[in-house]
């Protein structure tokens, strides 16, 4: 079974529509990450937590918000969607302390119409 | 800010040796990593340098320069596998977030 898990693993919507996108873990890692990649392009962090009641903006988090209602799973809204938000999304995982090493779930391809 | 510098596209035949460069410039410095990502597929962590010198784990390597803020990652005796994206990620403290660079796509070619 992976460890890291992402729902759904493709969607499309309309533009104005909310949409939630799913992260779940069993690697017990208490950080967590959303990242999005446009097309030829590298990931930017939307969002990450260090724990439960730890939430952070990165680079990009304008039109998105996020949950974390556990220590296992990590969601991300888009509260209303946008043709720009079009794109490959990536949930990721970290331990704590020191670590240096991040694992990503398999993505969440999303295509606003 | 940050920005990270890596060439957007390298090729090279099967069995060569292939380097990809990455300079950053960051506020805050603690470790450089690699990751691997095919077509249509997640990253993959390849390999960390948090010192100076060069890391190496199997056919490939890492460098690190701080000093010229300046890294690589060393790919040999490629195979068509090895066909794939490659980023490379700045960490600013021990166990934060990763600023990733736009990615180096190697093609290898027969």
């Amino acid at each position: 079974d992976a460890d890291v898990t992402q729902t759904p693993r493709n969607r499309i919507t309309k533009t104005g529509k909310r949409i939630m996108l799913e992260c779940s873990q069993t690697k017990g890692h208490d950080r967590m990450y959303w990242y999005r990649q446009d097309p030829g392009l590298g990931l930017r962090l939307i969002y990450y937590s260090f724990d439960v009641k730890d939430i952070n903006k990165g680079e990009i988090s304008d039109g998105y918000s996020v949950s974390r209602q556990a220590q296992a799973k990590f969601s991300l809204s888009l509260e209303s969607a946008i043709p720009n938000q079009t794109a490959l999304y990536f949930c990721a995982t970290m331990p704590g302390g020191s670590s240096e090493t991040q694992y990503f779930g398999p993505g969440t391809r999303l295509l606003v119409l | 800010g940050q920005s990270l510098e890596q060439p957007s596209e390298v090729t090279a035949v099967e069995g060569a040796i292939v380097q990809i460069n990455c300079t950053y410039q960051t506020s805050g410095f603690y470790g450089l990593s690699w990751y691997q990502q095919h077509d249509g597929g997640a990253p993959t962590f390849l390999s960390y340098n948090a010192l100076d010198g060069l890391e190496e784990t199997g056919r490939f390597s890492s460098f690190l320069s701080r000093s010229d803020s300046y890294g690589y990652l060393l790919l040999q005796e490629l195979q068509m596998k090895d066909s794939a994206s490659y980023f490379c990620a700045v960490q600013k403290a021990a166990g934060n977030k990763l600023t990733f660079g736009g990615g180096t796509r190697v093609l290898v070619k027969p």
